[in-house]
């Protein structure tokens, strides 16, 4: 089957600059997950989409960042205005149930200048 | 609030040398552990779950309530296994979801 899709892989931009990310989870799954991942740290769980509706977003930092699910298939990720330490790999995985087995996306590299 | 500590950035062992990775969690209720492992240049995969109870690759995770530990061994490490894996914890509550730690890079050495 295939697998998560991410676009774009590389994104460099200013600071005070917007970027979106977009993610395509595998067919059927019913739950989305952004994650950030600093360089050197494990991945950090931002939101978790289940369908449509957002489980947990208590990690996004809502000032800045905005996500959303339309139609419970892709989803998108944006950063409005970006700073320095958003500087990250973002990644995507998708699950067929909460708590299923989470297939991740090859991430998208953010550079913050 | 849950954490997950993996106390080891590297560890480097020798082919068929046996291999500890070292995961400790902190966490008030039951929660349901994980190992995930990213090859070079591929997707970070689950490696195995404490439920399944089984080994893959060779290798074998037991979780420990006790120390609130879910260390992953291997008795005899092949090349192979050289990646970056990482334990992760997974809550039941708002705010509470999955939590991964920061990593361990093992070097397999031939």
């Amino acid at each position: 089957e295939a697998g998560v899709a991410q676009s774009p892989r590389y994104k460099i931009i200013e600071k005070r600059q917007s970027v979106a990310f977009w993610c395509n989870p595998i067919s059927g799954h019913a739950t989305l997950y952004w994650y950030q991942q600093i360089l050197g740290q494990g991945p950090k769980l931002l939101i978790q989409f289940q369908n449509n509706g957002v489980v947990d977003d208590s990690q996004l930092p809502k000032d800045r960042f905005s996500a959303e699910r339309l139609k419970g298939v892709d989803s998108t990720l944006k950063i409005q205005p970006a700073k320095l330490e958003d500087s990250a790999v973002y990644l995507c995985a998708s699950s067929e149930w909460e708590r299923g087995e989470q297939f991740f996306g090859p991430g998208t590299r953010l550079t913050v200048l | 609030a849950q954490r997950v500590t993996q106390p080891e950035k590297l560890l480097s062992v020798f082919k068929g040398a046996p291999v500890e990775l070292k995961c400790n969690y902190s966490y008030s209720g039951s929660p349901e552990l994980f190992w995930y492992v990213q090859y070079s240049r591929q997707r970070l995969q689950l490696l195995l779950r404490h439920i399944s109870r089984e080994s893959i690759k060779g290798f074998t995770a037991d979780l420990n309530k006790g120390e609130t530990s879910f260390h992953l061994k291997k008795p005899f490490a092949q090349e192979e296994d050289s990646a970056m894996y990482y334990c992760a914890l997974s809550g039941h509550d708002y705010g509470q979801n999955f939590v991964f730690g920061p990593g361990t890079r093992l070097s397999v050495l031939p």
